[in-house]
C-alpha cells in the first residue's frame, strides 16, 4: 500500500541551527501538506502546497519556515534558526485532491536543547 | 472559517463497553469530516470519513460515524470496545476546494479499563 515516508524519525539539533525535514509524499498525489504537534497539543497545520507554490500558511508559519520540492519526489520542511519552541512532532501529508483524505507520514520528532 | 470541538480530552470505558467520542463542527460551508487515530508514538491514520452521501459511515476496526447537519455533530461510535482500541482520536474537518488544509480538534484519548 502506497504510504507517505518521513525522514529522520528523530532529529535532535541545538538552538539556532538551521533543519531540514524531508518527506516523500505518494506518488500521484498532488497536494503536500505540513503539520506539527507539540507535545501533549493537538495537530496544527502550517502549510499546503500545491503546483509548486505554498496554497496556504497558517500563522506559525512565519519568516524563520519555508517549503521546497526539489524533485520529482521530495517534499522538505525548512526550519532556519531552530527555537526551542520548535520542539514538536513534524507531520507531512499527502493528498490526491484539495480537501480529500490525506495520508500523513509517521512522523519526525524534532528536539530543540 | 472552519473549527471543531471534540467534548472530553479523556474517555474511559470498560472492554466490551460501548464507545462514544462526541465532535461538533462549525463551517460556513458543506464539511469533508474524518476521525483519525493516533497509536503512541506513531503517525496519524485515517478511521473513516464523511464527504457526500450517505451519512452513516464505517471505517475500520469496527468503528463508524454518524454526520447530522442540523446538530453539527460528528460522534464517533464503537458497539463494543477492545483493549487494542486505546489511542488518541482526532475529529477533523475540511471543505472541498484546492489544497484545503484539515482543521483537527484537540483529540481525546481513549482508555479501556480490563
Amino acid at each position: 500500500e502506497p504510504e507517505v515516508t518521513q525522514t529522520p524519525s528523530h532529529q535532535v539539533t541545538q538552538m539556532g541551527q538551521e533543519v531540514i525535514l524531508r518527506c516523500v509524499p505518494i506518488s500521484n498525489h498532488l497536494y503536500f501538506y505540513w503539520y506539527r504537534q507539540i507535545l501533549g497539543q493537538k495537530v496544527e497545520f502550517l502549510v499546503s502546497f500545491y503546483n509548486n507554490e505554498i496554497s496556504e500558511k497558517s500563522e506559525i508559519f512565519d519568516d524563520q519556515f519555508s517549503v521546497e520540492r526539489p524533485d520529482g519526489s521530495n517534499f522538505t520542511l525548512k526550519i532556519r534558526s531552530t527555537k526551542l519552541e520548535d520542539s514538536a512532532m513534524y507531520f507531512c501529508a499527502s493528498s490526491e485532491k484539495g480537501g480529500s483524505e490525506a495520508f500523513f507520514g509517521q512522523g519526525t520528532r524534532l528536539t530543540v536543547v | 472559517a472552519q473549527s471543531v470541538t471534540q467534548l472530553g480530552s479523556h474517555v474511559s470505558v470498560s472492554e466490551g463497553a460501548l464507545v462514544l467520542l462526541r465532535c461538533n463542527y462549525s463551517s460556513s460551508v458543506p464539511p469533508y469530516l474524518f476521525w483519525y487515530v493516533q497509536y503512541p508514538n506513531q503517525g496519524l491514520q485515517l478511521l473513516l470519513k464523511y464527504t457526500t452521501g450517505a451519512t452513516l459511515v464505517k471505517g475500520i476496526n469496527g468503528f463508524e460515524a454518524e454526520f447530522k447537519k442540523s446538530e453539527t455533530s460528528f460522534h464517533l461510535t464503537k458497539p463494543s470496545a477492545h483493549m487494542s482500541d486505546a489511542a488518541e482520536y482526532f475529529c477533523a474537518v475540511s471543505r472541498y476546494s484546492s489544497a484545503s488544509k484539515i482543521i483537527f480538534g484537540s483529540g481525546t484519548r481513549l482508555s479501556i479499563r480490563p
